[in-house]
């Protein structure tokens, strides 16, 4: 298994530029994730599915967009980038509801001029 | 207002010695703590956890303390090595918040040789 995967592993956006953080598993896990770390501010969650077709805001998804349409996929959309949204992202995985455990892919990291 | 507080950024610890990281909540709701490990360029990944009726839990050098109380969990790694030289990140769940996870900001831990 090559757990969670992401792409690009960087990425440098000029401000009002679009982009998708690809975010893949292969665990066929149901609940997935997106998270950003910012310095002093731990991991804040930005969107999150706990299925296909099911998706959710978290705690900071404003200028983001996610959607799942397959058990395995579950991209993360830069509408319009701003540096405030220079970061980096991750994105996790759950087996289930309850269990406790989240993968985490091992981050993109964006830098928005 | 960050529910899960990590006041330490940094710790430095000499090789065999004990490290210990700490961690303070506000949400008496939560019901599961869990610790991630992260090395740089990497992302986190699952080292310890502990549901609130416990007071303890072990894993080899790695051991979590929980004081509902005093709303306080510390991890103690005995004995300390350099390889444990990561950012410790401290998380709490609530059962209405699905399989959300507030995380702290993390802990730097440098373990010396």
């Amino acid at each position: 298994n090559a757990g969670v995967t992401q792409t690009p592993k960087f990425q440098v956006l000029k401000t009002g530029q679009s982009m998708t953080l690809q975010c893949a598993q292969d665990m066929n896990h149901e609940y997935m994730s997106w998270y950003r770390q910012d310095p002093g501010m731990g991991l804040r969650l930005i969107h999150y599915s706990v299925g296909a077709g099911i998706t959710d805001q978290g705690e900071v998804p404003n200028g983001y967009n996610v959607s799942r349409s397959t058990t395995e996929d579950f991209p993360l959309r830069l509408l319009s980038a701003a540096p405030s949204q220079t970061s980096v992202y991750f994105c996790a995985s759950i087996r289930g509801v309850g269990y406790n455990e989240q993968f985490f892919g091992p981050g993109t990291r964006l830098t928005v001029l | 207002d960050q529910q899960v507080k990590q006041n330490s950024p940094s710790l430095s610890v000499q090789e065999g010695r004990i490290s210990i990281l700490n961690c303070d909540y506000t949400n008496s709701m939560f019901d599961y703590f869990l610790w991630y490990k992260k090395y740089p360029a990497e992302g986190p990944t699952f080292l310890i956890s502990i549901s609130s009726i416990k007071d303890k839990n072990e894993d080899g050098r790695f051991t979590v303390f929980l004081n509902k109380s005093a709303k306080h969990l510390s991890l103690h790694i005995v004995p300390s090595q350099p390889g444990d030289s990561a950012v410790y990140f401290c998380a709490a769940r609530y059962m209405e918040y699905g399989n959300k996870l507030v995380f702290g900001a993390g802990t730097i831990l440098r373990v010396k040789s």
